[in-house]
């Protein structure tokens, strides 16, 4: 079984400030974790994935996150965010043996001038 | 490279009707899912197919039927609309690295 958790539906930062979003899971198997992110009227785009190679995961647009297993954390962060960054975003984990993603709830920014 | 394609964007239904929502992607994916998204409550799986003339259930399939006789095409039938199944709808593929690629949505209201 496999879940994820994000904490925070929303989050709302000054452009430039630190953006920290919040993602805990759970497998009974090595997980492969995802950040997507949603656009207005959009489907969900791929910011950045997690598949053991490295704990520190660098991906699109400035966001990295990182995987801690001690803490079943996979928290999203940037260290500038910009007007652009608005979106809602969601954590997902992956067992591809079960051939499954389940996703979390999202979480919307909100980036203030 | 057109991706995943949906079809219909937009579609209002009265209850008790039928329709099929289509999926098409170009990328040669063998791993494909239909989703549903409701305000608070992410992404929900319908159904899933790992390949042609393969499908399976997800955390909602009840009222939705899919069936997968190409590799390409995943349309997903509403047999007879409800207003719960008002929600936007989801398509993507997977491809060997368990990325997700997604349609631009199909939003449905069901009166």
């Amino acid at each position: 079984a496999q879940s994820v958790t994000q904490l925070g539906s929303h989050v709302s930062v000054s452009e430039g400030a630190l953006v920290l979003l919040r993602c805990n899971y759970s497998s009974s198997v090595p997980p492969y974790l995802f950040w997507y992110v949603q656009y207005p009227n959009q489907g969900l785009q791929l910011l950045l994935k997690y598949t053991s190679a490295a704990t520190l995961v660098k991906g699109i647009n400035g966001f990295e996150a990182e995987f801690k297993k001690s803490e079943t954390s996979f928290h999203l962060t940037k260290p500038s965010a910009h007007m652009s960054d608005a979106a809602e975003y969601f954590c997902a984990v992956s067992a591809t043996n079960a051939g499954k993603s389940t996703f979390g709830d999202g979480t919307t920014l909100t980036v203030k001038p | 490279n057109a991706g995943v394609t949906q079809t219909p964007k937009f579609q209002v239904l009265k209850t008790g009707q039928s329709m099929t929502l289509q999926c098409a992607q170009d990328m040669n994916h063998e791993y494909m899912s239909w989703y549903r998204q409701d305000p608070g409550m992410g992404l929900r799986l319908i159904h899933y197919s790992v390949g042609a003339g393969i499908t399976d259930q997800g955390e909602v399939p009840n009222g939705y039927n899919v069936s997968r006789s190409t590799t390409e095409d995943f349309p997903l039938r509403l047999l007879s609309a409800a207003p719960s199944q008002t929600s936007v709808y989801f398509c993507a593929s997977r491809n060997d690295r368990d990325i997700q690629y997604f349609g631009a949505g199909t939003r449905l209201s069901v009166l």
